[in-house]
């Protein structure tokens, strides 16, 4: 299958930014989202951008998209305690219409 | 309605039990999914259901039995469970199967087997 990579813990300030970074494998990719986990909780759909786009910008949220490195970004602007979760990218599988997850970031945000 | 709801939030489970864990959505949502979670890991795909009929099995075990009785109801029925099936068990759903449906997940259910 594909490798859809994260790192795994970012660790930032309350009223920073958080940069959340993500390299996906299947360059067919037509849609690929960002989702967050909070502890004990389901996954929700924060925003997604679509393969043609570079850029999505959606309140506090940005995400950047480089097709050509297969890099995707989540920026979060003012960042608040309430944003302390796990960020799921994923890439729809081209060939299978499945929904591939990354690996899966651990944002903590300290006062 | 614009959520997904799941029953139980938690279960505990022997390996001898039968039991089943239950998912509705009200959007009118023609696609519905099962993943498993395991901790600190990203949800893995089991079962997609596409108008009420299987269209993805993952090559799960067949103690998970996958049931959808209309479009709006998603069931997973569990027997002869293992220790390692413990895991946080999500349910989503879409408008159809299929790239560029947004998936919308439920709060899942957390099951731990004895």
């Amino acid at each position: 299958g594909e490798d859809v990579e994260q790192s795994l813990f970012l660790s930032v300030r309350e009223g920073d930014s958080s940069v959340i970074n993500c390299t996906y494998t299947d360059s067919s990719s037509t849609y690929l989202y960002w989702y967050k986990q909070e502890p004990g909780a389901g996954l929700q759909l924060l925003t997604y951008i679509f393969s043609n786009m570079d850029m999505k910008q959606d309140q506090r949220l940005t995400v950047l998209l480089n097709k050509k490195d297969k890099h995707l970004s989540l920026r979060i602007a003012d960042t608040q305690t309430g944003d302390s979760a796990i960020y799921f990218c994923a890439e729809i599988d081209y060939n299978t219409d499945k929904l591939i997850f990354g690996t899966g970031t651990r944002l903590q945000v300290f006062p | 309605d614009t959520e997904v709801t799941q029953t139980p939030k938690h279960l505990v489970m022997g390996m001898t039990n039968k039991k089943s864990l239950k998912c509705e959505q009200h959007m009118g949502h023609r696609a519905m999914y099962w993943y498993k979670q395991k901790a600190k890991k990203p949800p893995e795909l089991m079962f997609v259901y596409s108008y009420e009929k299987l269209s993805i099995n993952e090559s799960v075990p067949s103690r998970f039995s996958p049931e959808c009785p209309n479009s709006s109801l998603l069931n997973l029925h569990l027997h002869a469970l293992q220790p390692e099936d413990s895991a946080l068990y999500l349910c989503a759903s879409s408008q159809w199967e299929g790239g560029g449906n947004e998936q919308f997940f439920g709060p899942g259910t957390r099951l731990t087997v004895l």
